[in-house]
């Protein structure tokens, strides 16, 4: 069965404390790996699609990598307006469904 | 800049009461998704729609009933709110919908169901 899960579940930072979100999956035939950003309130925003292990991808202080078991989404020098919930949703060849984890909620505090 | 426009963002029925949840894209995009997102689930998918005149059933589809009535608009109707109902409720689109395309989200309709 398809599965994406992401650890941590909640992180709290201070601003400028670099670290890194975790996205682990399980899935028959990655077709591509997807990160969205959710603000409260809002739906989620689409960040990175990744395709192949080895693959990495990089806005502003976000970068994304991927290997064949998981996904890092790296935050460095993080600002209070990266707090958000981060999704990351996988989708197997021959299928339109995208499997979503449930999201690492980030706090970056000033 | 619109982008997928969701009505209404917040809904409470009772249980037994019936609604539709209205979704609209400006984007001219093909393929419109309903999610529903509850706290440690993740977001699930209930329908589908590749294009125009099709709907798929996703992971979640009972209780629920959909309509494509055109290339822009995705209504979700619940003919009959159970509490169990009770959730966020996105609307997506994807250009395409062959697959491996980042969706657009609206914002939600945030339902509770007494």
């Amino acid at each position: 069965e398809d599965q994406v899960t992401q650890s941590p579940e909640a992180l709290r930072l201070q601003e400028g404390e670099s670290s890194s979100l975790n996205c682990s999956y399980t899935v028959s035939g990655l077709r591509g790996l997807f990160w969205y950003r959710q603000d409260p309130g809002k739906g989620p925003e689409f960040l990175f699609t990744l395709y192949s292990a080895g693959e990495e991808k990089e806005k502003e202080r976000l970068k994304a990598t991927l290997t064949k078991k998981e996904s890092f989404l790296h935050i460095t020098a993080p600002k209070p307006e990266d707090s958000a919930t981060y999704l990351c949703a996988v989708q197997a060849w021959g299928t339109y469904k995208y499997i979503f984890g449930t999201g690492t909620r980030l706090k970056v505090l000033a | 800049n619109a982008g997928v426009t969701q009505t209404p963002k917040f809904q409470v029925l009772k249980t037994g009461q019936s609604m539709t949840l209205q979704c609209a894209q400006d984007m001219n995009h093909n393929s419109m998704y309903w999610y529903r997102q509850d706290p440690g689930m993740g977001l699930r998918l209930i329908y589908y729609s590749a294009s125009e005149g099709t709907t798929d059933k996703g992971e979640v589809p009972n209780g629920y009933n959909v309509s494509r009535l055109n290339k822009r608009e995705f209504s979700l109707r619940l003919e009959s709110a159970a509490p169990s109902q009770t959730s966020v409720y996105f609307c997506a689109s994807s250009e395409k919908g062959g697959g491996n395309e980042k969706l657009f989200f609206g914002s939600g309709t945030q339902l509770s169901v007494l």
